[in-house]
């Protein structure tokens, strides 16, 4: 069975660009949420969606948002791209928001 | 607000036991996870906690006291393939059931 994917992979901005990354949950997971990972640290909640509603969100600016289709695939969308943004940013699926998260490979955010 | 803590890195040689401990802090405690993440690599699910007691899964076991605030993850019988990051994560029923993580500890394992 598929894994959680995302995509791109890697993906080169510049400042004041705006960026869309992409997430397919694991078959039959309802819920995603997305996480923010520096380098050298955890990863940093920023948002959960669980039946195409926003259910949970982090401290993160109005610049960070995001949305799930009724496929259970989701978006997360940044504007005006500083480069503090630059970083893994990974998606997480669960069948509800009760069970485990599943983690995909992540996109790899570079801001220049 | 929620915090863990948990030490930055832990030093073993091949077929050692190691245990990472971690404490915390929240307001709306639901359950205890551990992720592993090697470099460059996605955070993989090890286990999870939501009672308190061992759960073991094959040479991994996690461990949970809910009224001392505190977990732990056991590495058995090391392998060179265990050098990895290790993260301990608590569920926050308050705020949408958001895992929020710790600062992970570094396993190198030696030959």
């Amino acid at each position: 069975d598929a894994g959680v994917t995302q995509s791109p992979t890697h993906l080169i901005k510049t400042r004041g660009q705006h960026v869309t990354l992409r997430c397919s949950p694991i078959s039959g997971h309802k819920s995603v949420s997305w996480y923010q990972q520096v380098l050298g640290q955890g990863p940093q909640f920023i948002f959960q969606y669980y039946e195409k509603e926003e259910r949970g969100r982090g401290n993160f600016p109005d610049r960070f948002s995001a949305r799930q289709f009724p496929n259970y695939s989701s978006e997360l969308n940044v504007n005006a791209l500083l480069l503090g943004d630059s970083a893994l940013y990974l998606c997480a699926s669960s069948v509800n928001r009760d069970q485990p998260q599943h983690f995909g490979d992540g996109t790899r955010l570079s801001i220049l | 607000g929620q915090s863990l803590e948990q030490p930055s890195e832990v030093t073993a040689v091949e077929g050692a036991i190691v245990q990472i401990n971690c404490t915390y802090q929240t307001s709306g405690f639901y359950g205890l996870s551990w992720y592993q993440q090697h470099d460059g690599g996605a955070p993989t699910f090890l286990s999870y906690n939501a009672l308190d007691g061992l759960e073991e899964t094959g040479r991994f076991s996690s461990f949970l006291s809910r009224s001392d605030s505190y977990g732990y993850l056991l590495l058995q019988e090391l392998q060179m393939k265990d050098s990895a990051s290790y993260f301990c994560a608590v569920r926050d029923k308050a705020a949408g059931n958001k895992l929020t993580f710790g600062g992970g500890t570094r396993v190198l394992v030696k030959p």
